[in-house]
């Protein structure tokens, strides 16, 4: 059974970058896109990106500009980075196995909260 | 970015009673593969979503054969045939067709 675990700050300041990874465990890590999705308080869900074990990303048009994925197959890890948060950007951020049919494997969820 | 509109945004059901939703795309869903990436999940509260439904209308490991999915193009549909008290949450259509990927707003559903 594939499992994802994350990590990351959950506290920022405007203007700081937000940083998360996810470690994959069970399964292959090089078959697949590994993606973000996050979801403010109370709202619905908004794809981030995702990257392979290349470092081949697909990032969402409107985060294009902020965001970037990284990977490390020898620790078949992945992250994200978010550039000049705002308050806007709160919400629980979640990883997850990236593919066509849907997300099937998801991390537990990250809340991260930006405020001064 | 293809929009997918949900309806209803809620709905109330009494226990055992069928319910149903749809999810409408700005564009066709059919993949150059042939196949319709439109998928279903359920997110019950504080919980990450899970997956129902894929490419349509199969349903995963371990998901009751309450939930059924149906429809093509840009018209999709997912039925639970008799709602029970662990269906309380919300349930959104995804499409992995296109790039970006996008969601639908979500569907809550409650129970009576």
């Amino acid at each position: 059974q594939v499992h994802l675990q994350q990590w990351g700050a959950g506290l920022l300041k405007p203007s700081e970058t937000l940083s998360l990874t996810c470690a994959v465990y069970n399964g292959s890590f090089s078959n697949y896109y590994w993606g973000w999705i996050r979801q403010p308080p109370g709202k619905g869900l908004e794809w981030i990106g995702e990257i392979n074990y290349a470092g081949s990303t697909n990032y969402s048009p409107s985060l294009r500009s902020r965001v970037s994925m990284s990977v490390d197959t020898s620790k078949k890890q992945f992250s994200l980075n978010m550039r000049s948060v705002t308050a806007a950007d709160t919400a629980v951020y979640y990883c997850a196995r990236a593919i066509l049919t849907g997300p099937d494997y998801w991390g537990q969820g990250t809340l991260v909260t930006v405020s001064s | 970015d293809v929009v997918m509109t949900q309806s209803p945004l809620s709905l109330s059901v009494t226990l055992g009673q069928p319910a149903s939703m749809t999810c409408r795309s700005s564009q066709s869903l059919v993949y150059s593969d042939g196949n319709t990436y439109l998928n279903w999940f359920q997110q019950r509260p504080g919980q990450p979503p899970r997956r129902l439904i894929y490419k349509v209308s199969d349903r995963d490991s371990g998901v009751p054969d309450r939930f059924s999915g149906s429809g093509s193009g840009t018209d999709f549909t997912l039925k639970i045939s008799r709602v029970e008290a662990e269906d309380v949450g919300v349930y959104y259509c995804i499409q992995g067709t296109h790039w970006p990927r996008t969601f639908g707003q979500g569907t809550k559903v409650e129970v009576k």
